[in-house]
């Protein structure tokens, strides 16, 4: 079946630090791919998203390239701030009643 | 943007009680709503897919007897753990997809953290 693997946290970086945090996909046919971030106590908020080959979602300064032959997706940031501190959980889902399949979340911590 | 609110925020319950999650789209309709179980450091699992004026579909493994989903509504989702016991305690969050077919994002609540005492 459908699965998503992410890097392991947790990453620890200082303020300004260049991020990269690794996901790659199993999937039949050509899904879309997302990234949530969940802040401590609090839910998910769609961070960026992909619906085909070669897209580039962006938000708030993150990256993420939708790469079919390598059946990746990395979030990338140029310099993190310690605000950006949380759990990000890359996803995906088929035209098949919407359900979202996570990765096992990467915890990032950014120290001042 | 789309708001989804989920309630309440935080329950802490004696074993063997029943508690009740509401899970409500603000501004929007949302005729399939989904349900998720998170324990600790470790992702989401989908427990069910609550469709508007049908029955809920479980996930393998997900006792449909204890984790009871109703759709009433086009608005609002429950779920209602029946008899609960601390191995219950979890992080519950609800998401609402805004419009139909696979490529539109879900909206998630801030989730409910279940204490089973």
């Amino acid at each position: 079946g459908d699965s998503v693997t992410q890097m392991e946290g947790p990453v620890t970086l200082s303020e300004e630090a260049f991020l990269t945090i690794n996901c790659t996909y199993t999937a039949t046919g050509y899904p879309s791919l997302f990234w949530y971030v969940q802040y401590p106590g609090e839910g998910l908020q769609l961070l960026l998203k992909a619906t085909k080959a070669d897209d580039k979602g962006s938000n708030k300064g993150f990256e993420a390239t939708y790469r079919k032959e390598t059946t990746s997706f990395h979030l990338e940031k140029g310099s993190v701030q310690v605000s950006d501190s949380a759990v990000y959980f890359c996803a995906l889902t088929h035209n098949q009643g919407g359900k979202l399949i996570f990765g096992q979340g990467t915890e990032l911590s950014v120290k001042p | 943007g789309a708001v989804v609110s989920q309630h309440p925020s935080w329950v802490i319950c004696k074993s063997g009680t029943s508690v009740k999650i509401e899970c409500r789209s603000l501004d929007f309709q949302a005729t399939t709503m989904f349900w998720y179980r998170q324990f600790p450091k470790q992702s989401l699992m989908l427990m069910a897919t609550s469709n508007e004026g049908s029955k809920a579909t479980y996930e393998q493994g997900v006792e449909k007897d204890k984790f009871l989903i109703n759709h009433a509504s086009l608005t609002l989702s429950t779920l209602t753990v029946t008899s609960a016991h601390p191995e219950d305690s979890s992080f519950y969050i609800c998401s609402a997809r805004e419009t139909t077919g696979g490529n539109s994002p879900l909206h998630f609540g801030n989730g409910t953290r279940l204490t089973v005492t």
